[in-house]
């Protein structure tokens, strides 16, 4: 079945490091593709999402690429903040039967040190 | 836009009780889904509604398990003589269909954990 696979965290960062969270999928057919972020205490947000291959998903200064070739969906930011620390999950929609539901990695946490 | 909403957001039982969860969608939001999320994973899909019709149910449902949306508004998750392996966090979502199926809005979720 369709999965995502998210690279192990937690990712430790300074404020204004580069982030770079990866993210792959398994998938049959052409998903779009979710990133969510959760901070403490709260329900998971959309981030950003893409709908087709080599689409660019951005906010917040967040940015990730479909990349169809390689079945990649890796979350870039230039610069982090303390503020950006959560965990972060992938995601997939289930293209079986047009449910709409997502299918997610296991998570990253990033903790950014001031 | 109030968002999702679910109560209680916390909830402790004795193992063999049951407890009911609810979620209040957003009020345009025509699909409906829980979602149950343990300590250091994602989401695992669980069931999902269109209307009132609940449409699809995951394996890791067991029969302890129910969930209703009778008048396709909100919904409730009923968990039957729980055991310690529910202890998780019960996540719902709602989204829209039509042109371009909008992503899902997530409540806060309810903090089940059973003793």
């Amino acid at each position: 079945g369709d999965s995502v696979t998210q690279m192990e965290g937690p990712v430790t960062l300074s404020e204004e490091a580069f982030l770079t969270i990866n993210c792959t999928y398994t998938a049959t057919g052409y998903p779009s593709l979710f990133w969510y972020v959760q901070y403490p205490g709260e329900g998971l947000q959309l981030l950003l999402k893409a709908t087709k291959a080599d689409d660019k998903g951005s906010n917040k200064g967040f940015e990730a690429t479909y990349r169809k070739e390689t079945t990649s969906f890796h979350l870039e930011k230039g610069s982090v903040q303390v503020s950006d620390s959560a965990v972060y999950f992938c995601a997939l929609s289930d293209q079986s039967g047009n449910t709409g539901k997502l299918i997610f990695g296991q998570g990253t946490t990033l903790q950014v040190k001031p | 836009d109030t968002g999702v909403s679910q109560d209680p957001r916390h909830k402790i039982t004795k193992r063999g009780q049951n407890v009911t969860f609810r979620c209040d969608p957003i009020s345009e939001h025509n699909r409906l889904y829980w979602y149950r999320q343990t300590l250091g994973q994602g989401p695992e899909f669980l069931t999902y509604f269109q209307n009132e019709a609940q449409l699809e149910k995951s394996r890791l449902l067991s029969d302890r398990f129910s969930a209703e949306r009778p008048k396709g508004s909100f919904s409730t998750l009923e968990i039957q003589r729980t055991e310690q392996g529910d202890s998780a966090m019960y996540l719902c979502a709602s989204s829209s269909t039509g042109v371009g199926n909008s992503p899902l809005h997530f409540g806060n979720g309810t903090r089940l954990t059973v003793t």
